[in-house]
């Protein structure tokens, strides 16, 4: 498909365990950014990649977050020992990563914590 | 420290007038600002941006205007259609910078 597309769409799974996220990128885009959007908030930024460079981790909010991306492919957001403040929608967008280019985002992985 | 802010939660307006939806920001560094429509279910949908270079941009019906002295920001939507209802994000971020800081939103109503 032409847009960034994420999986799986929901998400529902237990404390404690571990949760794996799944994001495609708009072919050709070498940025790529993920957001959490808690409910009723706006979007809070996690981590962003940006070809070979490496990435700004600023916003993960704790060492159980973790992401990868190989090359300008595919990115993974890892949950370990998930909580329950985990529960959230999880976004994904790419873009062109040159200045003044907007991000696109893919529908979300809605993350539910029992 | 929310540096960006929509104060409305949310605005109804009747179909075929103007909606205007506020943000207000307060990193100077901010150059480069942006609105999203964001319908239940779904992604952010990039609709109009403006850097801050720009006191004005147009595109159809939406038009975006900055003011940077004020550090404020509006979305003007006409005429305003059912189909525009939608929660709506404006977002900043400086424009050699990666991440985008959004507000919480503004619900959009607009009555047939």
């Amino acid at each position: 498909g032409a847009g960034v597309s994420q999986s799986p769409s929901n998400k529902v799974t237990e404390k404690g365990k571990d949760v794996e996220l799944r994001c495609d990128p708009i072919s050709g885009h070498t940025a790529l950014y993920w957001y959490r959007q808690r409910l009723g908030q706006g979007l809070e930024f996690l981590i962003y990649f940006q070809g070979n460079s490496a990435p700004d981790k600023s916003g993960l909010p704790s060492d159980r977050f973790s992401a990868e991306r190989t090359g300008e492919s595919v990115s993974t957001l890892t949950i370990q020992r998930t909580q329950q403040e985990d529960s959230a929608v999880y976004l994904c967008a790419s873009s062109l990563g040159q200045g003044g280019q907007p991000q696109h985002f893919g529908d979300g992985t809605r993350l539910s914590i029992l | 420290d929310q540096q960006v802010k929509q104060n409305s939660p949310s605005l109804s307006v009747q179909e075929g007038r103007i909606s205007i939806l506020n943000c207000d920001y307060t990193n100077s560094m901010f150059d480069y600002f942006l609105w999203y429509k964001k319908y239940p279910a779904e992604g952010p949908t990039f609709l109009i941006s403006i850097s801050s270079i720009k006191d004005k941009n147009e595109d159809g019906r939406f038009t975006v205007f900055l003011n940077k002295s004020a550090k404020h920001l509006s979305l003007h939507i006409v005429p305003s259609q059912p189909g525009d209802s939608a929660v709506y994000f404006c977002a900043a971020s400086e424009i050699h910078g990666n991440k985008l800081v959004f507000g919480a939103g503004t619900i959009l109503r607009v009555k047939s």
